[in-house]
């Protein structure tokens, strides 16, 4: 069965240092892979996802991916965090039939 | 579009209650997921539609958890009698076959006392 570990629960940077959460995925074939962001009492949004494509994945906000078959990863990235970076974040993966299974997620603070 | 419209918002109910949550899903996607999200177990799928058949329930918790969609625009998930043990944020989601861009509503919280 695939699934998804999500390395650290929290994870706090500087406003304008690199953001870097981790996700390693579990999956005997080639899966999809997502990264999902949460608001405060708000639902999940959509940042970014590989399907097959390109390793290298843009999302929105200044989010990348990159998909690493050797590693079984799927790290997220950000350059420089902003102050309204500070949410939850989930990264998933989907075998192909539409059902997606959800790391437990990180909570990214971001400090002045 | 108004994208995925999940009510109510919040829920507060006695323990022995009927619950139902309701769901609209984007219009023309073919595919509607309830999920559960709670501290200690995450975010769990508990089921899923394909034009609007439930095609894998195997997250439900038990019997008293049951979910319908009578038709592409309407979905709910029914907890009876519900237990504090339920309390949760429900969220439903959809998505067209092959985009794999899920969109989730703002989730229910429920609060059973």
């Amino acid at each position: 069965a695939q699934s998804v570990t999500q390395l650290g629960s929290h994870v706090s940077v500087s406003e304008g240092a690199l953001v870097l959460l981790r996700c390693n995925y579990s999956s005997s074939v080639p899966p999809y892979l997502f990264w999902y962001v949460q608001y405060p009492n708000q639902g999940l949004q959509l940042l970014l996802k590989y399907t097959s494509a390109a390793t290298l994945v843009k999302g929105i906000n200044g989010f990348e991916a990159e998909f690493k078959k050797s590693e079984t990863s799927f790290h997220l990235t950000k350059p420089s965090a902003h102050m309204s970076d500070a949410a939850e974040y989930f990264c998933a993966v989907s075998k192909g039939a539409q059902k997606l299974v959800f790391g437990q997620g990180t909570r990214l603070t971001i400090n002045p | 579009d108004a994208g995925v419209i999940q009510s109510p918002r919040h829920e507060v109910t006695e323990m022995g209650q009927e619950v139902t949550l309701r769901c609209k899903p984007i219009s023309g996607h073919d595919y509607l997921f309830w999920y559960r999200q709670t501290m200690m177990r995450g975010l769990e799928l508990l089921i899923y539609f394909n034009n609007n058949v439930p095609i894998d329930d195997s997250g439900m918790p038990e019997d008293r958890f049951s979910a319908k969609m009578p038709n592409a625009s309407f979905s709910t998930l029914k907890i009876q009698p519900s237990e504090p043990r339920d309390s949760a944020v429900y969220f439903c989601a959809s998505s067209r076959a092959q985009v794999y861009s899920y969109t989730f509503g703002s989730g229910t919280r429920l609060t059973v006392v």
